[in-house]
């Protein structure tokens, strides 16, 4: 296993289209989480899965916004009618939860949206 | 709710020598974990260090340790002989509750200079 993966790096798209972002967490890890990254600020969280369950949204994900992770393995996060204001760099992170302990969260590399 | 705060925007550090990275936090859970995360230019983040609540003993790796003030809710990294490889964002973070959602600072951006 290599880890998190993201795809694609990066993504250029203009204002008003539809983007889907994708992401495969670490094959034995049943929890998946969003973050956002802006310029000069720390990831805030957007939402977690459990499994194939979404068991949290922040009020940060808009009604464009919407994450699946139909079989609890890959999740894909997509941001309708996009908006300058959406341009970051939006990470994906995974961790096991067993024995009502987590590991660690493991990142993957993200993906950098720019809406021009 | 979680709030983390670092009050270091950026530092600088000499290679070989040591560095603190100061980090307080609020947080009205019972059980919670801290952490060092390292995210290097373009690259991703990485976990440095972490630190469960409930442990008196100071975590250590390495070359890093933290110095945990529960009392004062204080979370300090410390960096000894600074390497080039070191040079990074820094960021730290907390994690209570059964979502284990991490809730960061705004970071620290650490050079190490040559």
């Amino acid at each position: 296993d290599t880890g998190v993966s993201q795809d694609p790096r990066h993504k250029i798209t203009k204002r008003g289209q539809n983007v889907t972002f994708r992401c495969d967490p670490i094959s034995e890890h049943n929890r998946l989480y969003w973050y956002r990254q802006t310029l000069g600020q720390g990831p805030e969280f957007l939402t977690y899965f459990q499994n194939e369950a979404q068991l949290e949204k922040s009020r940060l994900l808009s009604d464009r916004f919407s994450a699946e992770r139909p079989k609890g393995s890959f999740s894909t996060l997509e941001i309708q009618r996009t908006e300058q204001g959406d341009s970051a760099m939006y990470l994906c992170a995974s961790s096991l939860r067993a024995g009502g302990r987590d590991t660690e969260a493991f990142f993957g590399q993200g993906t950098r949206l720019t809406v021009v | 709710a979680q709030t983390v705060t670092q009050s270091q925007p950026e530092m600088s550090v000499q290679e070989a020598e040591t560095v603190t990275l100061s980090c307080t936090y609020d947080t009205s859970e019972n059980n919670y974990y801290l952490f060092w995360y390292k995210q290097p230019p373009s690259r991703q983040m990485i976990l440095v260090i972490r630190q469960e609540a409930y442990k008196q003993q100071n975590a250590t790796e390495n070359r890093f340790s933290v110095n945990f003030q529960k009392a004062a809710k204080s979370f300090s990294l410390k960096i000894s002989d600074s390497q080039l490889g070191d040079t990074a964002m820094y960021f730290c973070a907390c994690v209570g509750g059964a979502t284990n959602k991490l809730i960061f600072g705004t970071g620290t951006l650490l050079a190490v200079q040559p």
